[in-house]
């Protein structure tokens, strides 16, 4: 029932973009997405519910597939601040919250 | 307080103790979620509560680790006869509602070290 998040992990030039996909086997109702710096806990970016939307958060930005019950997040001109790593969650409306294994992004000056 | 409040924050039992973790919500938070968090690892689900109802204990690993609500605020995680294995990061969670509507809040998570 995990999701599986691709890349494992990012090295980044600030200013630079990147692309984080999560994916499910199971049929799927929200996507989360969160984020997590070493030591504290992680951050709520945003929710996407079923119907395919896009959402955006400033730079941040995201979409989900429910057909291919996929998401991606989108980080564009990342800025050092965006250094830290990515969890997608995903949820079949029963509010069973799952976790990816998450993204590892660096972000360099 | 303001946000979800977990304590201990650090906890070192030694092999076989028993452990209580506690995890204070926000206020009037239906949903409570724990996760355990390895070292490097994305949260994997423990249970998860409807106010005082648990839902869902299906990631409890062992009947080792046990789960209460009982009031439908504050929770305690209870590990019994604790094994290195259950080293990690114990993340709790809330949200208003549901994580089917909005998002989790997590607390800043109960580090144990089993020796």
């Amino acid at each position: 029932q995990q999701p599986v998040q691709s890349p494992q992990a990012v090295i980044l030039r600030e200013g630079e973009d990147a692309v984080i996909n999560c994916s499910s086997s199971k049929a799927l109702y929200s996507v989360h997405w969160y984020r997590q710096k070493h030591g504290e806990a992680p951050v709520f970016l945003m929710i996407l519910l079923k119907g395919g939307e896009q959402k955006g958060h400033e730079k941040i930005s995201a979409s989900f597939n429910e057909k291919k019950q996929q998401s991606s997040l989108y980080l564009t001109a990342s800025q050092l601040s965006y250094s830290g790593t990515y969890f997608c969650g995903t949820e079949r409306g029963n509010n069973d919250m799952r976790f990816g294994a998450g993204t590892r992004l660096t972000v360099k000056p | 307080g303001a946000g979800v409040s977990q304590s201990p924050r650090y906890k070192v039992a030694k092999r076989g103790q028993d452990v209580a973790l506690r995890c204070d919500p926000i206020s009037g938070h239906v949903s409570l979620f724990w996760y355990q968090q390895a070292l490097g690892q994305g949260p994997e689900f423990l249970t998860y509560f409807q106010n005082e109802a648990q839902l869902d204990k299906s990631g409890l690993p062992s009947d080792r680790f046990f789960a209460e609500r009982p009031e439908g605020s504050v929770s305690t995680l209870k590990i019994q006869r604790t094994q290195q294995e259950d080293s990690a990061v114990y993340l709790c969670a809330s949200s208003l509602w549901g994580a089917n509507t909005g998002e989790l809040f997590f607390g800043e998570g109960s580090r144990l070290t089993v020796l």
